[in-house]
């Protein structure tokens, strides 16, 4: 079946730490997408890749690193420098840049905690 | 600027009566698409609807339909005959055709309960 899937479900981080939040899809999306959720609040966007090895700052990116390698992968790190991590992450993807009647399709999330 | 607005941060109803969800929108763009999605408590956001700026028929997909006026920049989205599996969070998004971004409202949280 296609789709995205994110992993891991849970994820718990010591202060000063930093984690990467896996993030793969398999229905060829050239664009790939992580926002930020926290309780009560919409998504804000993180890091958006239009393309492979090509990827643009969202609203909310300091802190945050990511990479676009290959074309089904875009891993998210949370670095140290995140002051306030704690929140749920959703990953998405959708067809190509060009194409913008195409909605996103979103992968499960990953919540993380700092302990 | 783009920009959504998703007045209704909760909406409270009783199984079986309507509720509508406002979404008011802004951009400059001439050409842009609207999205409705839900969001249950399992946390994974899923597609509901997309309308493009060229069309403003109404939709209606079983209890589900949607009202796009453009002329108040509005696209709502109405639930006919609530069930308690309604309950979640709603989200209209903006995505216009000169960016590679989407823009969310906030969300407007709905409880069915029986």
């Amino acid at each position: 079946d296609g789709g995205i899937t994110q992993s891991p479900k849970y994820l718990f981080r010591k202060e000063g730490q930093n984690v990467t939040l896996s993030c793969e899809q398999n229905l060829n999306h050239d664009a790939m997408y992580w926002y930020r959720q926290d309780p009560g609040q919409g998504l804000r966007l993180i890091y958006y890749s239009q393309i492979v090895n090509d990827f643009q700052k969202g609203d909310i990116a300091e802190g945050y690193s990511v990479s676009r390698e290959k074309k089904e992968s875009f891993p998210l790190t949370v670095t140290s420098a995140q002051k306030n991590p704690t929140a749920f992450y959703l990953c998405a993807s959708s067809i190509g840049p060009g194409l913008a009647a195409n909605e996103q399709f979103f992968g499960p999330g990953t919540r993380l905690t700092v302990l | 600027a783009q920009k959504v607005t998703q007045a209704q941060t909760e909406i409270s109803v009783v199984e079986k009566e309507d509720v509508t969800l406002d979404c008011v929108y802004e951009t400059r763009d001439t050409t842009y698409y609207l999205f409705w999605y839900k969001q249950p408590p399992s946390g994974e956001l899923v597609f509901l609807i997309r309308r493009n700026s060229f069309d403003e028929q109404n939709e209606i997909s079983g209890r589900y339909s949607w009202n796009f006026q453009k002329s108040t920049s509005s696209f709502n989205f109405t639930i006919t005959a609530s069930q308690v599996v309604d309950s979640a969070v709603y989200f209209c998004a903006l995505r216009p055709l000169s960016w590679g971004k989407f823009q969310f409202g906030a969300g407007t949280q709905v409880v069915v309960t029986p």
